[in-house]
């Protein structure tokens, strides 16, 4: 059971342009949502993260926005830029201790045309 | 301070060999994991251990075994090594950076043939 649904699968976008990737979820004890950056050859890293208590976090160029009604989370990002090309992956998590364990959602790879 | 390391970065086995994955960390993180990634099936856990003498089962433990040797390392084997598990491991610790941040390795390239 894919407890975190990612889509696209693939994105291709021009420099300059908003790159979106929408995440939705289905436990609703889910209290953390991550997004992490991972570049070719490399591990992921963490982008950005919100907690439901919020409807938007934003960090430079990179947004999430969350409803939680939905149950849906996205990242934008604004000014897309050829660095940016890169797969994210967004997670979720609930609690603490063995529950604080991520579940990811399958990756979206991001290519930005220059 | 060098995060996560993993060896070896790559590795070729034939089906039936064993091997063993190593993973380190030197950021004093209780929290550490194995994950699978595969090309559009995102990252699995394989095992976790929530801290020094402890390890879990995660979604796809089987043929694999984990062994967390003391705070800074955890390890996994492959006992008998099958196409299937041509993958790309990765080992991440958890810390606290905001919350539940996990901090990966560079990852272990593993081809069965």
């Amino acid at each position: 059971q894919q407890q975190v649904k990612q889509s696209p699968q693939s994105l291709i976008v021009q420099k300059g342009g908003i790159s979106i990737i929408n995440c939705a979820y289905e436990n609703t004890a889910f209290d953390y949502f991550p997004w992490y950056q991972q570049f070719p050859g490399k591990g992921p890293a963490l982008l950005i993260a919100i907690r439901p208590d919020v409807s938007e976090k934003k960090e430079g160029r990179f947004t999430i926005s969350f409803n939680k009604s939905a149950k849906q989370f996205s990242l934008h990002i604004m000014d897309s830029q050829p660095g940016d090309s890169a797969t994210y992956f967004c997670a979720a998590s609930k609690g603490g201790g063995s529950q604080g364990n991520l579940i990811f959602g399958k990756g979206t790879k991001l290519s930005v045309k220059p | 301070n060098a995060g996560v390391t993993q060896t070896p970065k790559f590795q070729v086995l034939k089906t039936g060999q064993s091997m063993t994955l190593q993973c380190a960390q030197d950021m004093n993180h209780n929290s550490m994991y194995w994950y699978r990634q595969d090309p559009g099936m995102g990252l699995r856990l394989i095992y976790y251990s929530a801290s020094e003498g402890t390890t879990d089962k995660g979604e796809v433990p089987n043929g694999y075994n984990v062994s967390r040797l003391n705070k800074r390392e955890f390890s996994l084997r492959l006992e008998s090594a099958a196409p299937s598990q041509t993958s790309v491991y990765f080992c991440a610790s958890r810390g606290f950076r905001g919350r539940e941040t996990q901090y990966f390795g560079p990852g272990t390239r593993l081809l069965v043939l």
